[in-house]
């Protein structure tokens, strides 16, 4: 089975862009969550969708948005970037019925912004 | 690839050895634990999980303990190799559905020849 797959890979933007990050989830899983990592901060929950519709959200400002379609796919986008959004974004996907199950990340998308 | 976190405490086992990885985690309410291992320039894997009603779970060379009395975590690894050297994160999770996992700051296990 084809594991989560994340483009691009890098990216570097100017402060002020904008930016969007997409997620292809493995076969069959309906949740997808996007997660900041940074040196400094750690990993840190950005929101999750399932169905379609987000389900739970972090503590980040509403420049980060995301969404998913109906093939489970997510994008994630930042808008009006800032230095500190610099980070390794990861995306994790989950089958995630009615009981928590493991998520399984891709190799994220490391954004550098100048 | 860039270092996932350029303070994390380090353990350094000689391989061969068992290592014992550690973890408290923050809320008494979680109910779900994962942990992870993450090379560099990669996302984390996961490596073994264990639900609130467990105090202990095993696989392949990997064993997790749960205390919740002390909120704490642990992962022992057996024959520890040089493929085992990466960082490691603690999960936790609580609630009925949800997969917004809260992760602790992470160890850097670093297995010397």
């Amino acid at each position: 089975k084809a594991g989560v797959t994340q483009t691009p890979r890098y990216l570097i933007k100017t402060r002020g862009q904008q930016v969007t990050l997409s997620c292809s989830p493995i076969s069959g899983h309906r949740s997808v969550s996007w997660y900041q990592q940074t040196p400094g901060q750690g990993l840190q929950f950005l929101f999750e969708y399932f169905s379609e519709t987000q389900r739970n959200k972090g503590n980040f400002p509403g420049r980060f948005s995301g969404r998913q379609f109906s093939n489970s796919r997510s994008e994630m986008n930042v808008s009006t970037l800032e230095l500190g959004d610099s980070a390794l974004y990861l995306c994790a996907s989950s089958l995630a019925g009615e009981q928590q199950s493991p998520l399984h990340f891709g190799n994220g998308t490391r954004l550098t912004v100048t | 690839g860039e270092s996932v976190g350029l303070h994390l405490p380090t353990l350094s086992v000689q391989e061969g050895d068992n290592s014992i990885i550690n973890c408290a985690y923050s809320n008494s309410a979680s109910d779900y634990f994962i942990w992870y291992k993450q090379e560099s320039g990669k996302g984390p894997q996961f490596i073994i999980d264990i639900r609130s009603n467990m105090d202990k779970r095993q696989g392949q060379r990997v064993t997790v303990l749960l205390n919740k009395t002390v909120k704490h975590l642990s992962l022992q690894i057996a024959a520890t190799q040089p493929g085992d050297s990466a960082v490691y994160f603690c999960a936790e999770n609580w609630g009925d559905y949800g997969q917004n996992f809260v992760f602790g700051p992470g160890t850097r296990l670093s297995v010397l020849p």
